[in-house]
């Protein structure tokens, strides 16, 4: 069974910029989660996503956003880039309900 | 605001002892209390989790206590072995809800 595939897992960025980060669940998993990690602040919740809503949402500015498709895959956006979103970002996927999530690799975004 | 909190950022033990880990919750309604373990470059993987109905959950070399009345869990590793060496975070939930808060994380060193 294949694991949470996050692409791309490097990611160089100019501040204004704005970035997409994809996730593809394990087979069956509806809900995909998506955190935040930076060496301050630790792993951090930015949303949830099930069956195409958002079913939570984290503290994070109006900047972060995400949605999910119909194969449960989901994107994350980033606009206006600024140098504290250097972080690895990092996806999760599971059953509704079931707090026991896979993450996948992550995303390693650096904003210069 | 630090719902979940791990003191003690790095622990170094040898080979063969007990580690153990601590965490400190303040959310009440936060039931549902996981570990995780990640490795550099790669996505933190689910070691062990433990319901508020429980005070103790054990898989193999891995046992969690929970003390709800003082909103703290540890985890044990015994005997501890080098491929244990990895950061590991507490995380905890509201039974049912797929958003995890996690803790800052402790670096676990084990010397052969």
């Amino acid at each position: 069974k294949a694991g949470v595939t996050q692409t791309p897992r490097y990611l160089i960025k100019t501040r204004g910029q704005q970035v997409t980060l994809s996730c593809s669940p394990i087979s069956g998993h509806r809900s995909v989660s998506w955190y935040q990690q930076t060496p301050g602040q630790g792993l951090q919740f930015l949303f949830e996503y099930f069956s195409e809503t958002q079913r939570n949402k984290g503290n994070f500015p109006g900047r972060f956003s995400g949605r999910q498709f119909s194969n449960s895959r989901s994107e994350m956006n980033v606009s206006t880039l600024e140098l504290g979103d250097s972080a690895l970002y990092l996806c999760a996927s599971s059953f509704l309900g079931n707090a026991e999530a896979f993450f996948g690799q992550g995303t390693r975004l650096t904003v210069v | 605001d630090q719902q979940v909190k791990q003191n003690s950022p790095s622990l170094s033990v040898q080979e063969g002892r007990i580690s153990i880990l601590n965490c400190d919750y303040t959310n009440s309604m936060f039931d549902y209390f996981l570990w995780y373990k990640k490795y550099p470059a790669e996505g933190p993987t689910f070691l062990i989790s433990i319901s508020s109905i429980k005070d103790k959950n054990e898989d193999g070399r891995f046992t969690v206590f929970l003390n709800k009345s003082a909103k703290h869990l540890s985890l044990h590793i015994v005997p501890s072995q080098p491929g244990d060496s990895a950061v590991y975070f507490c995380a905890a939930t509201a039974w049912g809800n797929n958003r995890l808060a996690f803790g800052k994380g402790n670096q676990v060193v084990v010397i052969p």
